[in-house]
C-alpha cells in the first residue's frame, strides 16, 4: 500500500526567506510524485510532479522539489517564499500500476509567510 | 479557458435533504474524481470514472451516489444528507490515469443545517 507523509503541520517563514515543505512516502516501485496548493475555499491547484528523469523537478509560481530515491523524499522548495505563498501544501503519490490514476494525499502542510 | 466548473459554490440543504452537486469540464478527460475534504484535512476520494466504468472507494457511505452522463459532466447525488457530510466537494478530473496531474474545480461548500 501507497502512503505519504508531511511531518509539519504548520511552516512559518519570513517573507524573503527559503521555503521548504518536506514530504516523505512509501510505495512499491518507482512512485509518481506530485504537490498541490489550496488557497481558502478553493480547489486544489497543481504546482509540479515527478514521474522520471532529473530529480530537480520545477513548476509553477517559483516552485521546486528534489525527489530523492534513498531517503524517501520529495521535499516542495522556493528561494525567496512571498506572502502570497502562504497556503495549504499538500504532497500525493500515485502507484503507478493503478490504472485509475488515484492519489493518496499526505495531511497536508500549512504555510504562513510573515512580511 | 478549458477548466473544471462546480456548480453551485456553496449550498446549503437541511437534514435529511437530497442535494446534487454538479461539475462539468471543457478539458475532454477521461477520468474524473469526486473528493470530500473537511477542514483543511487531506481530501478523501469517493469515487470516480474512467470513461463510463465507475469505482466507488470501500469506505464510501451508500448515501452518496454519483452519475456521469457524458464525458463533460459529473454529479455527485448525497440521498440523506446528514451533520457529518458538511465539507468541502471537490469535483477533479485527469486526461488517464497514467502519469497526468489531476485538475480541480473550485469546488461546493455543502452546510447542513
Amino acid at each position: 500500500a501507497q502512503s505519504v507523509a508531511q511531518p509539519e503541520d504548520q511552516v512559518n517563514v519570513a517573507e524573503g526567506n527559503p521555503l521548504t515543505v518536506k514530504c516523505t512516502y512509501s510505495v512499491s516501485g518507482n512512485p509518481y510524485l506530485f504537490w498541490y496548493v489550496q488557497y481558502p475555499n478553493r480547489g486544489l491547484q497543481f504546482l509540479l510532479k515527478y514521474i522520471t528523469g532529473d530529480n530537480l523537478v520545477k513548476g509553477s509560481y517559483g516552485f521546486e522539489a528534489e525527489f530523492n530515491k534513498s531517503q524517501t523524499s520529495f521535499h516542495l522548495k522556493k528561494p525567496s517564499a512571498l506572502v502570497s505563498d502562504s497556503a495549504l501544501y499538500f504532497c500525493a503519490v500515485r502507484d503507478p500500476t493503478d490504472s485509475w490514476g488515484k492519489l493518496q494525499f499526505g495531511a497536508g502542510t500549512q504555510v504562513v509567510v510573515t512580511p | 479557458d478549458a477548466m473544471v466548473i462546480q456548480n453551485p459554490r456553496y449550498q446549503v440543504t437541511q437534514f435529511g435533504k437530497p442535494v446534487t452537486l454538479s461539475c462539468s469540464q471543457t478539458l475532454n478527460h477521461n477520468v474524473m474524481y469526486w473528493y470530500q475534504q473537511k477542514s483543511s484535512q487531506a481530501p478523501k476520494l469517493l469515487f470516480h470514472y474512467y470513461d463510463k466504468d465507475f469505482n466507488n472507494e470501500a469506505d464510501t457511505p451508500d448515501n452518496f451516489q454519483s452519475r456521469r452522463p457524458n464525458t463533460s459532466f459529473c454529479f455527485l447525488d448525497i440521498r440523506s444528507p446528514g451533520l457529518g457530510d458538511a465539507a468541502m466537494y471537490l469535483c477533479a478530473t485527469s486526461r488517464d490515469g497514467g502519469t497526468y496531474e489531476q485538475y480541480f474545480g473550485p469546488g461546493t461548500r455543502l452546510t447542513v443545517t
